[in-house]
């Protein structure tokens, strides 16, 4: 089958950075994307990469290795708003889309 | 708020019941779908339509059957469902093109717990 692997949770302090690793099996994949969910509501999207490298939006950055089934969501200038789960997520063709079990990120003063 | 809308928030029903859950969004995407998420859990696919055509089905009992009667909306239609059918469901939608490779825009979810 295909998996998607992401630590269960992190914690990070404020004002700091933080890096969210996913990694994931290589056949199959499409693209990875990464959603944030605060507790109760929807999962937004943050960034996505199809091919390899890094995508920067903001205080936000995703990094893919396609050849090493491996991504990562690096996180700037932590607030504490971004206490959240984040959701690594693969396309495994067409409109598929197969989600890891989220890392859930506390943030602390 | 979000671009994908879903109604009712809040849905409490018999096994008993029919009801249905709704969704629509305005962003022109054409693929549209159905999760279905557990506590804790991340979200499961359960269906997929594009173009108005169903193009996936997760092997989802028949309890469940989706509809999608324009390019807007998709209704989740609810029969006889289990105890352990309670569960956030999230609509999403998604932009055309990239054969399906499109960040997905996901609505605010129905809780719906089954007595």
């Amino acid at each position: 089958g295909q998996n998607i692997d992401q630590p269960t949770e992190m914690t990070a302090t404020e004002g700091a950075i933080v890096q969210i690793n996913c990694t994931y099996q290589t056949s199959g994949f499409n693209g990875l994307f990464w959603y944030q969910q605060h507790a109760g509501e929807a999962p937004t999207f943050l960034s996505y990469n199809v091919l390899d490298g890094l995508e920067e939006k903001g205080r936000f950055s995703s990094f893919l290795s396609r050849s090493k089934g491996y991504s990562y969501l690096l996180l700037k200038e932590l607030q504490m708003k971004d206490s959240a789960s984040y959701l690594c997520a693969g396309n495994t063709g067409g409109f598929k889309t197969i989600f890891g079990a989220g890392t859930r990120l506390f943030v602390k003063a | 708020d979000t671009e994908v809308t879903q109604t009712p928030k809040h849905l409490v029903m018999g096994m008993t019941n029919k009801k249905s859950l709704k969704c629509e969004q305005h962003m022109g995407h054409r693929a549209m779908y159905w999760y279905k998420q557990k506590a804790k859990k991340p979200p499961e696919l359960m269906f997929v339509y594009s173009y108005e055509k169903l193009s996936i089905n997760e092997s989802v009992p028949s309890r469940f059957s989706p509809e999608c009667p324009n390019s807007s909306l998709l209704n989740l239609h609810l029969h006889a469902l289990q105890p352990e059918d309670s569960a956030l469901y999230l609509c999403a939608s998604s932009p055309p093109g990239g054969g399906g490779n499109q960040p997905q825009h996901f609505g605010d979810g129905t809780r719906l717990s089954i007595l």
